[in-house]
């Protein structure tokens, strides 16, 4: 089975810094995706860990403990239009699971 | 790129009506397709997985009668929700895999928005 935990919802300041955490026990692991999802909206691909480590993309990392099964999206300088979901998903073989979903509330 | 398209945005029909759902590869050939169902507040659950040219493979639980996938081009695949009732009204999001990309990232479509009267 598929278990993909990450917080419901977390609430931040304009400029602040906010990680988003991900622990997952699936039955295989081929890579880690995050997604952003606006309400009402399709995700949009944000990130793809595959190997342990941080990968960094602007103002946007994503890090992966393959060993802890967790991974963690790091948000930096916030600004109010990242207020949205964001998405934990595993691949396994080529299909994903998602987690629930982490919904972000930027504050000014 | 690896832009994805569905048709239409938003449907309203009345029960025991069938509904298409079309989803388009605009800019890439996609041999694999994946639909996908999301009610409020849930994450997205997989309905089954397209692929060119043969039938589709659903996850477990979803009616594969009820569920119409058809495929039949590299840049299109239709779901088409056949006698629907108000509790199949969500919002159902197409995926689509960029052939011949290493690290298979799905890109999403806009997503339908489904109301069953």
């Amino acid at each position: 089975g598929q278990n993909i935990d990450q917080p419901t919802e977390m609430t931040a300041t304009e400029g602040a810094i906010v990680q988003i955490n991900c622990t997952y026990q699936t039955s295989g692991f081929n890579g880690l995706f995050w997604y952003q999802q606006h309400a009402g909206e399709a995700p949009t691909f944000l990130s793809y860990n595959v190997l342990d480590g941080l990968e960094e993309k602007g103002r946007f990392s994503s890090f992966l403990s393959r060993s802890k099964g967790y991974s963690y999206l790091l948000l930096k300088e916030l600004q109010m239009k990242d207020s949205a979901s964001y998405l934990c998903a595993v691949r396994n073989d080529y299909k994903l699971s998602f987690g629930a979903g982490t919904t972000v509330t930027v504050r000014a | 790129g690896a832009v994805v398209s569905q048709h239409p945005s938003r449907v309203i029909c009345k029960s025991g009506t069938s509904v298409k759902i079309e989803c388009r590869s605009l800019d890439f050939q996609a041999t694999t397709m994946f639909w996908y169902r999301q009610f409020p507040k849930q994450s997205l659950m997989l309905m089954a997985t397209s692929n060119e040219g043969s039938k589709a493979t659903y996850e477990q639980g979803v009616e594969k009668d009820k569920f119409l996938i058809n495929h039949a081009s590299l840049t299109l695949s239709t779901l088409t929700v056949t006698s629907a009732h108000p509790e199949d009204s969500s919002f159902y999001i197409c995926s689509a895999i960029v052939a011949g990309e290493n690290t298979d990232t799905q890109y999403f479509g806009p997503g339908t928005r489904l109301t069953v009267l």
